[in-house]
């Protein structure tokens, strides 16, 4: 079967870093997302990362490890609009599906 | 805007009707997902169609159906509504039909059922 986790709720100070962790469990996995949401509005594309590493987007940067089933998001000089879900999604190379975690709702304070 | 467009907005019904969910997806892509999302919860993959063929499933009900048409818009019928299919239903669209392809959002089609 597939499984993604990640944590339910996280808080963070304003010009703080913050890591979002992501564990999944899948087979044939083929690459991961990172989505954002915010509250009642359509999810944006963060990252897709395939091979294993950071990649860095301004801002945001993405790690992946494949052998340990692991990502995590990364956002830097945390802004008040920063106040978001975070979706981690899996995609599969045989079911052609992308499977999406509950997400993890980010709280940024003053 | 992601280019995307789903209608109507709002959807208020009452249990056992039937409905219908439209999206188009934006010019050029040829993939349409659908998703439901209910309070708290993550997104369900629904269904993917890809230039006009059902591409892989999820976990969609029976009394839901789904269909591309050639001009690639995608409509999502839900019949025999119950309370628990109160959710947002998005839309995505992507160029290609494999799963590593990144996914475009509609704004959702807020389903209230009574």
């Amino acid at each position: 079967g597939q499984n993604i986790d990640q944590p339910t709720e996280m808080t963070a100070t304003e010009g703080a870093i913050v890591q979002i962790n992501c564990t999944y469990q899948t087979s044939g996995f083929n690459g991961l997302f990172w989505y954002q949401q915010h509250a009642g509005e359509a999810p944006t594309f963060l990252s897709y990362n395939v091979l294993d590493g950071l990649e860095e987007k301004g801002r945001f940067s993405s790690f992946l490890s494949r052998s340990k089933g692991y990502s995590y998001l990364l956002l830097k000089e945390l802004q008040m609009k920063d106040s978001a879900s975070y979706l981690c999604a899996v995609s599969n190379t045989g079911g052609f599906k992308t499977i999406f975690g509950a997400g993890t709702r980010l709280f940024v304070k003053a | 805007d992601s280019g995307v467009t789903q209608t109507p907005k709002h959807l208020i019904t009452a249990t056992g009707q039937r409905v219908t969910l439209r999206c188009s997806p934006r010019s050029g892509d040829l993939s349409v997902y659908w998703y439901q999302q209910s309070l708290d919860q993550g997104l369900q993959f629904l269904i993917q169609y890809y230039n006009g063929e059902e591409r892989a499933k999820g976990n969609i009900l029976e009394r839901f159906s789904a269909q591309q048409f050639p001009d690639l818009h995608s409509e999502l019928n839900l019949s025999s509504l119950e309370l628990g299919d109160s959710a947002l239903y998005f839309c995505a669209s992507s160029v290609g039909r494999g799963a590593s392809n990144e996914q475009f959002f509609g704004p959702g089609t807020r389903l209230t059922v009574l």
